[in-house]
């Protein structure tokens, strides 16, 4: 089993539309999560961290289920702009002092907004 | 977060050839940082993690006689593919473990031909 599972895609869905991922992750021990995006050719950029208690970020919520091991983001009102491949990150150490430790990566989710 | 400069950005270079990719960190002073290795349509893999004034620890199947990396200083980390093959055409990586958690480089595309 992978460590960090994601359904790679592709979504194609319309602006407008609602839009989300699911990721699973196999290291109970795991201590932060994360969501970034990755534009084709580039460097993968945060997008968002995951709490517990679920967070939004305008139009992104990202949501943690501890028992499942399920991490989720959901994007709201879709831009074209979203067009991207989404990545799944785990971080299996405590984060402690100021510094974060090996990071998983989903293999990550292509989606693809179409006018 | 920290700024992280990676270069080069973009490189092609012949089989038996090496090449050297430089990781900086311009505001922020780094004991560590990351490579990472993704193929097309593939996770971002973790190579090593390069260690200040120390050997590097290399992740389970990466052959470190090939990829070296140095990391002689706290502001930059190198990586050099030795005698590069096509198979080693990759988007190579680097990240630093900074204050705001997570800053990675602009990464480098290599092709070997």
């Amino acid at each position: 089993r992978k460590e960090v599972e994601q359904d790679p895609g592709p979504f194609n869905v319309p602006e407008g539309a609602t839009v989300a991922f699911n990721c699973t992750y196999s290291n109970s021990a795991s201590q932060s999560f994360f969501w970034y995006r990755q534009d084709c050719r580039k460097e993968p950029k945060l997008l968002m961290s995951v709490y517990s208690s679920g967070n939004e970020d305008g139009r992104f919520t990202a949501q943690l289920n501890r028992a499942s091991q399920y991490i989720s983001l959901l994007i709201r009102d879709s831009k074209l702009s979203d067009s991207a491949t989404y990545l799944c990150v785990v971080n299996p150490f405590n984060a402690g002092g100021t510094s974060y430790g090996k990071l998983t990566f989903g293999q990550g989710t292509i989606l693809t907004v179409h006018p | 977060g920290a700024v992280v400069s990676q270069h080069p950005s973009w490189v092609i270079c012949k089989s038996g050839t090496s090449v050297k990719i430089e990781c900086r960190s311009l505001d922020f002073q780094a004991t560590t940082m990351f490579w990472y290795r993704q193929f097309p349509k593939q996770s971002l893999m973790l190579m090593a993690t390069s260690n200040e004034g120390s050997k590097a620890t290399y992740e389970q199947g990466v052959e470190k006689d090939k990829f070296l990396i140095n990391h002689a200083s706290l502001t930059l980390s190198t990586l050099t593919v030795t005698s590069a093959h096509p198979e080693d055409s990759s988007f190579y990586i680097c990240r630093i473990p900074d204050t705001a958690g997570i800053t990675f480089g602009s990464g480098t595309r290599l092709t070997v031909v």
